[in-house]
């Protein structure tokens, strides 16, 4: 498979957990994305990679969560302390800039549930 | 900072053509792009404009006019499959900044 692939697809946590989600790009894409979406609502901007560095952040991320993507290759978001509000499907968007610039290829997600 | 605005619901029947509309209010972007979602998965690549006009891929063709802040999607022939959720999303420096989202549904 060639596509973006993210891990774990469900994840349950009891709030105050830290938690951590993998994403790993198509493989040539340099640029890295991390959204949030929560039911009815488009993807939320969270950070963005070019390679192994981080950007963009969003000002509506906390402290509380960190991105990495070490080698320029696959990234982690790491949330941590969870609280109920960071229950929300988080995605992952790779793309390459230049002739196809403004797609953007998402992962199917990592959905998180802070009880 | 930047916004857009889309319908949040549309209805349409089977083989007919309907247009989602986006009004954005922001400072400068590079273009408008429209993605799919079905319910539980992935947004999907529809199309993308970085020039006024309207471009167009197969069943679907998108259109932007800057001066009026103003784009939209069409769908032809729409088919059940077709039922699913689009979002106008504007690239705004290095990140993308999506609509709120419309729901499409399509009645046999």
């Amino acid at each position: 498979d060639t596509g973006v692939s993210q891990d774990p697809r469900h994840k349950i946590t009891k709030r105050g957990q830290n938690v951590t989600f993998r994403c790993d790009p198509i493989s040539e894409h340099n640029r890295l994305y991390w959204y949030r979406q929560t039911l009815g609502q488009g993807p939320e901007f969270l950070t963005y990679f070019q390679n192994e560095a981080q950007l963009e952040k969003s000002r509506l991320l906390s402290d509380r969560f960190s991105a990495e993507r070490p080698k320029g290759s696959f990234s982690t978001l790491e949330i941590q302390r969870t609280e109920q509000g960071d229950s929300a499907m988080y995605l992952c968007a790779s793309s390459v800039p230049g002739r196809t610039q403004g797609i953007q290829y998402f992962g199917p997600g990592t959905r998180l549930l802070v009880l | 900072g930047q916004s857009l605005e889309q319908p949040s619901e549309v209805t349409a029947v089977e083989g007919a053509i309907v247009q989602i509309n986006c009004t954005y209010q922001t400072s400068g972007f590079y273009g408008l792009s429209w993605y799919q979602q079905h319910d539980g998965g992935a947004p999907t690549f529809l199309s993308y404009n970085a020039l006024d006009g309207l471009e167009e891929t197969g069943r679907f063709s998108s259109f932007l006019s800057r001066s009026d802040s103003y784009g939209y999607l069409l769908l032809q022939e729409l088919q059940m499959k077709d039922s699913a959720s689009y979002f106008c999303a504007v690239e705004h420096g290095q990140n993308f900044v999506f609509g709120p989202g419309t729901r499409l549904s399509v009645l046999p």
